[in-house]
């Protein structure tokens, strides 16, 4: 199982809004709505900030947002702040009942 | 509150064998699937194995298929992974998550670090 392919790094100022990408295939991201998203600071363990797509946890912020057209499911941040600066990794359930994780992408606010 | 504890990481040889832990405190764990995610060292997440809530069904990536096993007690409130065969490969942090991956998983432990070398 190939991983999902996230861009290796993007970057905004503050108060931008900027998007990430994760695209997969028919046998994963396009054929199921349980895409989720993860926040990882270095050295930590990961944060949940979407789940199932577009649905947002208790306790994240309101900046953070999902969607998902075809293949791909991607991620907003809106009004980006300097606390946003981490890696971020989407995952998808497969045709094969395992999960596959992205590349991951790093986020750096300028 | 939710916590998860993993134990058992450190370092073995090429071949060895490894049991890592998961403590998890709160009445829920009994009621939850359980996963196993790895990160190894200046790479990416890396999804390893999955239990059902009552231990009945289990799923593995296929890097570790035939070599790992995932299984628990819920008497005790823990997760294990037990790792035979270790390759140099499976050096990562390993971090437990609890929940149905497919939801999203809304807890993490700490994580713990194995190291596979000679």
């Amino acid at each position: 199982q190939s991983a999902l392919t996230q861009p290796a790094s993007v970057s905004g100022s503050p108060g931008q809004s900027i998007t990430i990408s994760c695209t997969g295939t028919n046998s994963d991201v396009g054929g199921y709505d349980y895409v989720s998203w993860y926040q990882q600071y270095p050295g930590k363990a990961p944060k949940l900030v979407i789940s199932e797509v577009s649905n947002r946890p208790s306790g994240v912020s309101n900046r953070f947002s999902g969607s998902k057209s075809g293949n791909t499911a991607s991620l907003t941040i809106s009004g980006l702040q300097a606390e946003d600066e981490a890696d971020y990794y989407c995952c998808s359930y497969t045709s094969r009942r395992t999960y596959v994780f992205g590349t991951g992408t790093k986020v750096t606010v300028l | 509150e939710v916590q998860l504890l993993e134990s058992g990481g450190g370092l073995v040889q090429p071949g060895g064998s490894l049991r890592l832990s998961c403590a998890a405190s709160g009445s829920t764990f009994s009621s939850s699937a359980m996963s196993w995610v790895r990160q190894a060292p200046g790479t990416g997440l890396e999804w390893v194995s999955a239990i059902s809530d009552n231990g009945g069904s289990t799923y593995y990536t296929d890097s570790v298929k035939g070599r790992f096993t995932i299984f628990r007690d819920n008497s005790k409130n823990t997760l294990y992974l037990q790792m035979n065969s270790l390759r140099a490969e499976d050096t990562a942090v390993y971090y437990c998550a609890k929940g149905i991956f497919a939801e999203g998983a809304a807890y993490w432990g700490q994580g713990t670090l194995v190291t596979v070398s000679s």
